[in-house]
């Protein structure tokens, strides 16, 4: 099965940085999703690691180590607009199941 | 066109009726998912279709019944529904059907009201 942990919440002021960890348990790896979902909305794609490292996107970064079953969002220079559900997932290694971790709500505060 | 089109966005029901949620998506994408979300939750997985063909169902109760007419479209059947599956069902495609490797692209959903 999987296994996929996330912190629940997370708060932050605007300008600052926050890191959001994911750490996960899976049969056969197939790479790791984070999806951005603010409240009544459908979750937005933000990133994709399948190698080890740090993939950086304009604010947001993403990075993966497969050894350690671990990733981390990285979102830099926070604004008002970040405030949204951060959600992992993993999808099973065959097949189109994907599975979400509980996801990390970050408020962001002036 | 790299949208997911979901109808209605609002549903109200009463445990009698009969209903269906509808999505659709013109990339030609070959996989296509139904999501249950409740409340500060993340979405839970209820159906994928491969290739218009059903191939993973997660144990959901058969008051939810799928269907995939063509590659374009997937609907979600629903009869005698009750008031705990009220919740946000999102739709879902990506562009493989073996196996995920790139994202999937989903609806705004359907939110759902069992009264």
């Amino acid at each position: 099965g999987q296994n996929i942990d996330q912190p629940t919440e997370m708060t932050a002021t605007e300008g600052a940085i926050v890191q959001i960890n994911c750490t996960y348990q899976t049969s056969g790896f197939n790479g790791l999703f984070w999806y951005q979902q603010h409240a009544g909305e459908a979750p937005t794609f933000l990133s994709y690691n399948v190698l080890d490292g740090l993939e950086e996107k304009g604010r947001f970064s993403s990075f993966l180590s497969r050894s350690k079953g671990y990733s981390y969002l990285l979102l830099k220079e926070l604004q008002m607009k970040d405030s949204a559900s951060y959600l992992c997932a993993v999808p099973k290694a065959a097949g189109n199941k994907l599975t979400f971790g509980g996801g990390t709500r970050v408020l962001v505060k002036p | 066109d790299t949208e997911v089109t979901q109808t209605p966005k609002h549903l109200v029901m009463g445990m009698t009726n009969k209903k269906s949620l509808k999505c659709e998506q013109h990339m030609g994408h070959r996989a296509m998912y139904w999501y249950k979300q409740k409340a500060k939750k993340p979405p839970e997985l209820m159906f994928v279709y491969s290739y218009e063909k059903l191939s993973i169902n997660e144990s959901v109760p058969s008051r939810f019944s799928p269907e995939c007419p063509n590659s374009s479209l997937l609907n979600l059947h629903l009869h005698a529904l009750q008031p705990e599956d009220s919740a946000l069902y999102l739709c879902a495609s990506s562009q493989e059907a073996g196996g995920i490797t790139g994202e999937l692209f989903f609806g705004e959903g359907s939110r759902l009201t069992v009264l």
